[in-house]
């Protein structure tokens, strides 16, 4: 099993659709968890960083962590076309930002 | 804002060429990062820096090496370029002394073709 699952895609949804984005993962010792969003032929740029369990909201985007379940989600609320990239979850769970696990990647398409 | 730039966004060359790649950052982060990546394959750690001179061997170091001679640049070095190593080659840095975040930031990317 690898250390953190996300499902590869791609993802297509029209204009305006509500997008949830997720990763698994086994390692209960994560506790850092961000996501990035990587757009063609460009470096991932971070979208959200949250620490522990909880949620955490930035405009349209919402950033959801389940330790429990080893669960984390990203929801984007009213999907543009400009939301088209792929989405890569990581986790850490050192205090010094030294190792980092990132999951494949989910691509996205909003379609106008 | 957290800056990491890297030198080059396109690079094309030889067969057994030597390569430098190279990245600043900063953000005075102690810790800095190269990877590579392809598609299917996710991103790969090559190799890690969390101080000046000191290193660390990631996933698939072989065929690289590098350096950190200065705390904001860390280089990649392809010692013998080959065509394997075409790939997207991403730079990252992470972790600012007395502020509570860890997150790694990533530069631009550099597309490496090697023919």
């Amino acid at each position: 099993q690898k250390e953190v699952e996300q499902d590869p895609g791609p993802l297509s949804v029209p204009e305006g659709a509500i997008v949830s984005l997720n990763c698994t993962y086994s390692n209960s010792a994560f506790q850092y968890f961000m996501w990035y969003r990587q757009y063609s032929r460009k470096g991932p740029e971070l979208l959200m960083y949250t620490y522990s369990s909880g949620n955490k909201e930035d405009g349209r985007f919402t950033a959801q962590v389940d330790k429990s379940s080893k669960y984390i989600s990203l929801f984007i609320r009213d999907s543009q076309p400009s939301d088209s990239a792929t989405y890569l979850c990581a986790m850490s769970a050192d205090n010094y930002g030294q190792n980092f696990v990132f999951g494949p990647g989910t691509r996205l398409s909003v379609l106008p | 804002d957290v800056k990491v730039t890297q030198s080059s966004r396109y690079l094309v060359k030889r067969t057994g060429e030597k390569v430098f790649l190279e990245c600043v950052q900063d953000m005075d982060h102690e810790n800095m990062f190269w990877y590579r990546q392809d598609p299917g394959l996710g991103l790969r750690l090559i190799y890690f820096s969390y101080d000046v001179k000191m290193k660390e061997k990631g996933d698939i170091p072989e065929g690289y090496s590098v350096s950190r001679e200065k705390k904001e640049r860390f280089s990649l070095i392809l010692e013998s370029a080959s065509t394997n190593q075409t790939s997207m080659y991403l730079c990252a840095s992470s972790f600012q002394r007395g502020v509570p975040n860890t997150e790694a930031f990533f530069g631009q990317g550099t597309r490496l073709t090697v023919v």
